[in-house]
Order: structure tokens, then sequence, then C-alpha cells
């Protein structure tokens, strides 16, 4: 089974709205990371989060993880249509050898 | 400049036929992988390689080989293509031997189309 599992799916909001996803994920980890990919292109990377933090804010971005829940979750404020795109989570387990596991991805729609 | 380059974007070949994807990173990273991201998004390591040598080698058919001839550089040959070879196929680097402590950069992709 995948390590890393985003929720929701797929998500729609208007534009100057907050987008909250998370992702859940089963075994013990180093790290966990936030990728972006925008349609027809790679990943980019948005934030690491290790596993003694519990939140990170980068700009409009805020990252939590809750390492109890094996939780983490990324917000979105003040939303904007150029942040349409796919949201990944990636974990680091311990004893992968630095192997990355991803999620599937929420895929975020922001309409202006 | 771009960081991760992949070539060809598009790579569109019969069923049988054997065919590379080639990367280059620019950023002087010592670690480079290959992804490959399946119709549902699911992206799966494939290999990674540290200063080129091969760290991680997942469950992958031996049709797929990885060469690393400079710790710049990661190309991918596939032999005898399939059906379910149809994928983007990414190359990305990182600074961190491979440790996954350190962000990757990826390139934006080959997208592999089998007939």
């Amino acid at each position: 089974s995948q390590q890393g599992e985003e929720d929701p799916q797929a998500l729609s909001i208007q534009e100057g709205e907050n987008a909250t996803m998370n992702c859940s994920y089963k075994t013990s980890i180093n790290n966990l990371q936030w990728y972006r990919q925008n349609s027809g292109r790679g990943l980019v990377h948005l934030i690491l989060i290790r596993s003694n933090e519990r939140e990170k804010h980068s700009g409009r971005l805020r990252v939590t993880l809750d390492t109890s829940k094996k939780s983490s979750s990324l917000l979105i404020t003040a939303s904007r249509a150029a942040d349409t795109a796919s949201y990944f989570c990636a974990t680091d387990p311990y004893n992968q050898g630095g192997k990355l596991i991803f999620g599937q991805g929420t895929e975020l729609s922001v309409k202006p | 400049d771009t960081a991760v380059s992949q070539t060809p974007k598009y790579l569109v070949t019969q069923m049988g036929n054997d065919k590379s994807i080639k990367c280059e990173q620019n950023l002087g990273h010592d670690t480079m992988y290959w992804y490959k991201q399946d119709s549902k998004k699911f992206l799966k390591i494939m290999f990674s390689y540290n200063n080129k040598e091969l760290i991680i080698n997942e469950t992958v058919p031996n049709r797929f080989s990885p060469k690393s001839p400079d710790k710049a550089h990661l190309n991918l040959h596939i032999n005898s293509l399939e059906l379910g070879d149809s994928a983007v196929y990414f190359c990305a680097s990182s600074q961190d031997g491979g440790q996954g402590r350190q962000p990757q950069h990826f390139g934006d992709g080959t997208r592999l189309s089998i007939l």
C-alpha cells in the first residue's frame, strides 16, 4: 500500500479562499515534503518539514506535521488562479535508504 | 537556465522497439533519480545514482537499464518496449547523497507512448 495518501483527491475553490490538503502515512518518517505539479510540467518542491518540527511557513503556504497521527496538512491562504495544480506529499520513511514515497496527489482548481 | 533537462519531451514508438531518454542537471548535485508517473499521477521511484553509483534499484523489469556517465548525467535505456511502459518518466536530482533529506529538483518529464 502507498505510504502517502492525500485527501481530498480533488478540490475546487474560488480565488481568495483558503485551500487545505491532507496527507496521511503509515510508517515512521525522517521528513515529509510537499510538491506542486502544474499540468504538463515536473514537480516543484514547496516545503520540507522534519519529523521533529510541527509547523513551517513559506509565503502563503503553511505546513503542519503530526507524527502521532502520522499526518500532515498543507494550507494555501488567499488562493490565486495560478495555484491551480496537483499537490503531492512525499515521505522519507525510516530504513528505506532515502527513498521518497509519493502519494497520488490532490488536484486543486482555483476559479477566478 | 534549465536546472534539470530531459530529452526528448515526447516519445511515440512501436511495441518491441528500444529507446533511450537522456537527463542532465546543472545544479552540481550528487544524486540523480528516475521516476515513473502513471496515468493516475502515481509517481514511483525506479532508480537512483549517487556519484555515478547505483543506490536504489526498485523492482523494475531488467528491460530498463540506467547509465550514469558522470554525476551530471543519468540516461535511461528501455529495451523491447511494451504497452504498459506508456507513462511519463521524470528525472530528478538532489544534493543529499540520496538520503532523502533535501528537496529534489525535477525535469519536465518525457511522455512515452507505445503504439
